[in-house]
């Protein structure tokens, strides 16, 4: 069972809706991570939080705006969006931002804008 | 920058026999980490195994372990005794250690099919 929990599982918005992402994680981490998986893709980086600060935007339009409101939460808002935006949102955690930790996945929030 | 390869896109295996996934990764770095996470239908990526690039074993986990030949900078994962659950997508993914926030590379994974 997963330790790092998204919601909602599955999203459906239109190109003008505002909508969030929420997760939540339960293992005292302080590294958060949002990737964006397209089908049969690896997972891409978009965001970091370490100790609920933003240390990585990996140029991400700013469609997509990222909130931590504590150290185990981490949302993910989104406006405005364009079809080619559908996809798996996964967020993921590690117990700090530094290298050997290992990175623990959520099961994903799947996005479709219509 | 790190690259990590998966030259294979799918492979198949029969139920209780044993498969090999190879990974092959590019680095400068003589210190680094390692990873395998496997992603079934149900999308959630999940930990196979983790290596340390420091360490000489090779990582075992139950039916998974890995070869891990660091000069030849290959990261081979093989399933022992395969089960249907094993069917998924299988990436391999290195994150180096230069300090803070580095970021985890994947490859572009396979998909491994089990046969009943």
């Amino acid at each position: 069972d997963t330790e790092v929990t998204q919601t909602p599982k599955h999203l459906v918005m239109g190109m003008t809706n505002k909508k969030s992402l929420k997760c939540e994680q339960h293992m005292g981490h302080r590294a958060m991570y949002w990737y964006k998986q397209k089908a049969k893709k690896p997972p891409e980086l978009m965001f970091v939080y370490s100790y609920e600060k933003l240390s990585i935007n990996e140029s991400v339009p700013s469609r997509f705006s990222p909130e931590c409101p504590n150290s185990s939460l981490l949302n993910l808002h989104l406006h405005a969006l364009q079809p080619e935006d559908s996809a798996l949102y996964l967020c993921a955690s590690s117990q700090d931002p530094y290298s050997g930790n290992t990175i623990y996945f959520g099961e994903g929030s799947w996005l479709t804008v219509v | 920058a790190q690259t990590v390869t998966q030259s294979q896109p799918e492979m198949s295996v029969q139920e209780a026999e044993t498969v090999t996934l190879s990974c092959t990764y590019d680095t400068s770095e003589s210190d680094y980490y390692l990873f395998w996470y496997k992603q079934p239908p149900s999308r959630q990526m999940i930990l196979v195994i983790r290596q340390e690039a420091y360490k000489q074993q090779n990582a075992t986990e139950n039916r998974f372990s890995v070869n891990f030949q660091k000069a030849a900078k290959s990261f081979s994962l093989k399933i022992s005794d395969s089960q249907l659950g094993d069917a998924a997508m299988y990436f391999c993914a290195y994150r180096d250690s230069t300090g803070a926030n580095s970021k985890l590379t994947f490859g572009k994974g396979i998909t491994l099919s089990v046969r009943p």
